[in-house]
């Protein structure tokens, strides 16, 4: 069985700050993918990120990056320099074969709200 | 190229009545998924195609609800006999062939259902 937590419901903060949102996964699969998708107020959900469980190699793009740590299970986001256009919901989804697909496996999402 | 396609945006009816969601999937994509997203219960998946054909619907809530895909460019979940706890925002998302890719979702249907 898959499971993703994340454990934040919600973070607040100001404009400039630092901030982490963490995701841990459960999987008994060897190969699997993990993502991380964006819901702003406008309610599509975005593609940000696609790591694959052979690759630990942090990931740096802008003012976001990831740090994906096999031996704690956790694929966690940080924004640096917060703004307040990130403001939204952000969902992290494990991937793992199921049945001979693989279909994505997604947390309850952390509500982040930047103040300015 | 133009994303996942849903229509409607929004829906209001009334509980007992027939709602049918469309979607149509980026071009060349060969799965798609029905997502339904509630407060409640998250993003929960409800249904998926695999060149037209569905593989799993084990996360469709019961028998009122039903979905098809009869060609590669067009979707369709319906519910019929509507109910206010069939409320939420639906999620209509395809992926390409590459079956560890990335899911491209639409913008959503919301339904509200009195």
């Amino acid at each position: 069985a898959q499971k993703v937590t994340q454990a934040q419901t919600e973070i607040s903060v100001v404009e400039k700050e630092d901030v982490t949102l963490d995701c841990v996964y459960e999987t008994r699969d060897t190969t699997y993918y993990l993502f991380w998708y964006k819901q702003p107020p406008s309610g599509e959900l975005v593609f940000l990120i696609r790591r694959n469980s052979f690759d630990e190699q942090n990931e740096i793009s802008g003012r976001y990056s990831w740090n994906f740590q096999k031996s704690t299970s956790s694929f966690n986001f940080t924004i640096t320099a917060s703004q307040v256009v990130d403001s939204a919901v952000y969902f992290c989804a494990l991937m793992a074969e199921s049945g001979g697909s693989y279909i994505p496996t997604f947390g309850r999402g952390t509500s982040l709200i930047v103040h300015p | 190229d133009a994303g996942v396609i849903q229509s409607p945006r929004h829906e209001v009816t009334e509980m007992g009545q027939e709602v049918t969601l469309r979607c149509k999937p980026i071009s060349g994509h060969d799965y798609l998924f029905w997502y339904r997203q509630t407060m409640m219960r998250g993003l929960e998946l409800l249904i998926y195609f695999n060149n037209n054909v569905p593989i799993d619907d084990s996360g469709m809530p019961e028998d009122r609800f039903s979905a098809k895909m009869p060609n590669a460019s067009f979707s369709t979940l319906k519910i019929q006999p509507s109910e206010p706890r069939d409320s939420a925002v639906y999620f209509c998302a395809s992926r390409s062939n590459r079956n560890t890719g990335e899911l491209f979702f639409g913008e959503g249907s919301r339904l509200t259902v009195l």
